[in-house]
């Protein structure tokens, strides 16, 4: 049975700071993983998706990666913002989709 | 396509009552998900579709709780005799197919009192 981890579970940053959030998973049988974001109290608003074959994904300031075979994927966020403020997910998707407990970012102005 | 959609946004029942809530994937999407998440915990794998087939059913999913998706399209979740543990945000997402990018709708909401 496929088991995510993020780490940390919670980030506090001054704006302007680059982070790094952390997903490992343990069965690297998957055929991609995908990045959400999750207001308070809303749905799961889908960042990026990083099929099993690449290496790394791209949108704007977010810059995803993935290790299949390390059971790793890192979410890299470049000059928060307040608005960033959220609880990021990372989801591995392999017959089904399983999720880690997510990481509660909060940046400061 | 106006995406995902559940319905209710938010139901609050007794406790002992029974409460169905439905779930209009993307259309075209084969594969429809549901997931419960508890404040603070990431959403845990309930079951989920492909078409009508429901392929795969957690532990999480007692027998007070079934899923159908009858024509492949719009699915419904019932919750018999509803427990004061079952108060949760229910969401539902959809992919094209497993694998594929997955959509989720805004969630059902549901208090038992």
């Amino acid at each position: 049975k496929q088991e995510v981890t993020q780490i940390p579970a919670a980030l506090s940053v001054p704006e302007g700071e680059n982070l790094v959030l952390n997903c490992s998973f343990t069965d690297s049988a998957i055929y991609n993983l995908q990045w959400f974001r999750q207001d308070p109290g809303k749905g799961l608003t889908s960042l990026l998706l990083i099929q099993s074959s690449q290496r790394e994904q791209t949108s704007g300031r977010l810059n995803a990666s993935l290790d299949k075979s390390s059971g790793r994927s890192t979410l890299y966020i470049a000059a928060s913002q307040p608005g960033d403020s959220a609880t990021y997910l990372c989801a591995v998707n392999g017959n089904d989709m399983r999720f880690g407990a997510g990481t509660r970012l909060t940046v400061k102005p | 396509d106006t995406g995902v959609s559940q319905d209710p946004r938010h139901k609050i029942t007794k406790r002992g009552q029974n409460v169905t809530f439905r779930c209009d994937p993307i259309s075209e999407h084969n594969r429809l998900y549901w997931y419960r998440q508890t404040l603070g915990q990431g959403p845990e794998f309930l079951t989920y579709f492909q078409n009508e087939a429901q392929l795969e059913k957690s532990r999480l999913l007692s027998d007070r709780f079934s899923a159908e998706r009858p024509k492949g399209s719009f699915s419904t979740l019932e919750i018999q005799r509803t427990e004061q543990g079952d108060s949760a945000m229910y969401l539902c997402a959809s992919s094209l197919q497993g694998g594929f990018e997955a959509f989720f709708g805004q969630g059902t909401r549901l208090t038992v009192v």
